[in-house]
């Protein structure tokens, strides 16, 4: 089953943790991005990776990291620099070889931040 | 920088009717790509329908078809024999040359029986 996986589906940490989330696909896309989503709001990007062991800031990364060791893996960390963390986290990949190069979105993971 | 926007927080209509909902974005580019997304309660992110902006005939997908209008920078979305099924929110989005999306504040669409 190809796709992409995101987890856990629901995240709870206490205010002031770092916490890290997942993001996997087995597609073998070159791209991947993270997205969030508040109430009522379109989603916002946040980082994005082009290809293995390179990222670039989108419009919203103040308080976010990550990394791209894997073509398969693109986790997101969200620091308590972060001022308002509690959202709803998209992760999306594109292959860079077929000719409309759509993105393709994960489920989603809900972080609450108490 | 890009912007797009969805005047209609929410909409609804009736079961087997047909809705259209509103999208005008701003660029600066010629080549770019506009999308409709759907996401459904699930919150899993549903490509719609696709725009290619150098093509003049508007993109359809059984039920679901587009009114692009380059000039006017407008781009809404008519879904035909609505279903239950139907109801989501509905985002529109635009995708520069560099392959970032942007996104609108979405659309909720309410389907009546």
């Amino acid at each position: 089953d190809g796709g992409i996986t995101q987890s856990p589906k629901y995240l709870f940490r206490k205010e002031g943790q770092n916490v890290t989330l997942s993001c996997e696909q087995n597609l073998n896309h070159d791209a991947m991005y993270w997205y969030r989503q508040d109430p009522g709001q379109g989603l916002r990007l946040i980082y994005y990776s082009q290809i293995v062991n390179d990222f670039q800031k989108g419009d919203i990364a103040e308080g976010y990291s990550v990394s791209r060791e894997k073509k398969e893996s693109f986790p997101l960390t969200v620091t308590s620099a972060q001022k308002n963390p509690t959202a709803f986290y998209l992760c999306a990949s594109r292959t860079g070889t077929d000719l409309y190069n759509d993105q393709f979105f994960g489920p989603g993971t809900r972080l609450t931040v108490l | 920088a890009q912007t797009v926007t969805q005047s209609q927080p929410e909409m609804s209509v009736q079961e087997a009717e047909t809705v259209t909902l509103s999208c005008t974005y701003d660029t600066s580019e010629s080549d770019y790509y506009l999308f409709w997304y759907k996401q459904p309660p699930s919150r899993q992110m549903i490509l719609v329908i696709r725009q290619e902006a150098y093509k003049q005939q508007n993109a359809t997908e059984n039920r679901f078809s587009v009114n692009f209008q380059k000039a006017a920078k407008s781009f809404s979305l008519k879904i035909s024999d609505s279903q239950l099924g139907d109801a989501a929110m509905y985002f529109c989005a635009y995708r520069s040359p560099d392959q970032k999306l942007v996104f609108g504040q979405g659309t909720r669409l309410t389907i009546n029986p």
